[in-house]
């Protein structure tokens, strides 16, 4: 399966501190996506890195990718208590069969 | 621009009933995924469609279907309930087909007792 899977499954942090996710799949892709999740709601788009690309920034996001190791990583830089959410990493293919998988997700908790 | 809507945000059905969902996508995106969420399984993708096509479809039974309109709204529905299908519901919409950046409803708690 091309599914990502996140580590660690769960992340908690002080305001201020970075935090740092990673997301591993299997498969060949064509871009990946990190989204967050807020209690509840629907899914918010983060940011895309295309499978050509090593490195993409965001405001305080910055995102990693390698695609020989098959892996990427987040990094939400001065955490804020906003921030507290469940981040997802999404790999996609693009084409005629174009699909869109998601992991199980990160559950971020920062402390005031 | 108005969000990604869907009706209802709370349902509670008894096994064996159907369901209809409903998903109004961002005006000019034609695209529109729906993904089944449960603390368990994560979001687990349902189907795809794009101008009243169904493009791709996940690895749920026959009892899940889809459409979409000429407008591109989308519907889904779930026959003959189950316990395992209360989840959250989550519709998404792109302007392309190419799932390049989705945007998310709040989605459709459903409950089966």
């Amino acid at each position: 399966s091309q599914q990502g899977e996140e580590d660690p499954q769960a992340l908690s942090i002080q305001e201020g501190e970075n935090a740092t996710m990673n997301c591993s799949y299997k498969t060949s892709i064509n871009n990946l996506q990190w989204y967050r999740q807020n209690s509840g709601r629907g899914l918010v788009h983060l940011i895309l890195i295309r499978s050509n690309e090593r490195e993409k920034h965001s405001g305080r996001l910055r995102v990693t990718l390698d695609t020989s190791k098959k892996s990427s990583s987040l990094l939400i830089t001065a955490s804020r208590a906003a921030d507290t959410a469940s981040y997802f990493c999404a790999t996609g293919i693009t084409g005629a069969n174009s699909k869109l998988t998601f992991g199980k997700g990160i559950t971020l908790s920062v402390r005031p | 621009k108005a969000g990604v809507t869907q009706t209802p945000r709370y349902l509670i059905k008894t096994r064996g009933q159907q369901v209809t969902l409903s998903c109004s996508p961002i005006s000019g995106h034609r695209s529109v995924s729906w993904y089944q969420q449960t603390p368990g399984q994560g979001l687990q993708f349902l189907f795809e469609y794009f101008s009243e096509t169904q493009r791709n479809k996940g690895n749920f039974p026959g009892r899940f279907s889809g459409r979409q309109f000429s407008n591109s709204r989308s519907e889904m529905n779930v026959s003959t309930l189950e316990l395992g299908d209360s989840a959250l519901y989550l519709c998404a919409s792109s302007l392309t087909a190419k799932n390049e950046k989705l945007f998310f409803g709040s989605g459709t708690q459903l409950s089966v007792l």
